[in-house]
């Protein structure tokens, strides 16, 4: 099993639209997500990270629910610059005792005008 | 700062040939890591380090090495280019006790033909 699944899309929403994505993670001690966003033939940039009682940051909202080891992300008024692959990441302990993030496959979104 | 560099941005091998992926940062990060992003997929960790001298393998480390003789350089090495290993390879790093941002280099695209 992967340790991060996500729906890869892709979404085409118009602008101003609301989407949601969703992520599920195997290790249920993982105890670090985020979501980063890439933008095509870039390099993943932090958006967010995600916090057991969830947290906004202007349009975007991040849930965690740690006994269905599931996270998801939420944009409201969805603007063309949204318009990006999101990629969903959760840490897990190595064997030598390291800190590693997983990525999932990531979710493309396209916000049509 | 400039944060984390990495070099070349494209290369062309041939199959069989050898070559080094160079990254460096000087933003005194003990973690490093380098991932690979294939076509429509999230990234996999090939390699990452938790400090100079220590190194250890990711998700998908066949066909590659590391070395990490100082804090600021970890290189990559492809000793015998596959067609398997055509990809994008990502090189990032974070401090360990701040906040689990990482920091990404521009990328590195690889074809082997």
């Amino acid at each position: 099993r992967k340790e991060v699944e996500q729906d890869p899309g892709p979404f085409n929403v118009p602008e101003g639209a609301t989407v949601a994505f969703n992520c599920t993670y195997s290790n249920s001690a993982s105890q670090s997500f985020f979501w980063y966003r890439q933008d095509c033939r870039k390099e993943p940039k932090l958006l967010m990270s995600v916090y057991s009682s969830g947290n906004e940051d202007g349009r975007f909202t991040a849930q965690l629910n740690r006994a269905s080891q599931y996270i998801s992300l939420l944009i409201r008024d969805s603007k063309l610059s949204d318009s990006a692959t999101y990629l969903c990441v959760v840490n897990k302990w190595g064997e030598t005792g390291a800190n590693n993030l997983f990525f999932g496959t990531g979710t493309r979104l396209t916000v049509i005008p | 700062n400039a944060g984390v560099t990495q070099t070349p941005k494209f290369r062309i091998l041939k199959i069989g040939q050898s070559m080094t992926l160079q990254c460096a940062q000087d933003m005194n990060h003990n973690y490093m890591y380098w991932y690979r992003q294939d076509p429509g997929m999230g990234l996999k960790l090939i390699y990452y380090s938790v400090g100079a001298g220590i190194t250890d393998k990711g998700e998908v480390p066949n066909g590659y090495n590391v070395s990490r003789s100082t804090t600021e350089d970890f290189p990559l090495r492809l000793e015998l280019a596959a067609p398997s290993q055509t990809s994008v390879y990502f090189c990032a790093s974070r401090l360990q006790g701040s906040s689990e941002k990482l920091f990404f280099g521009s990328g590195t695209q690889l074809s082997v033909l």
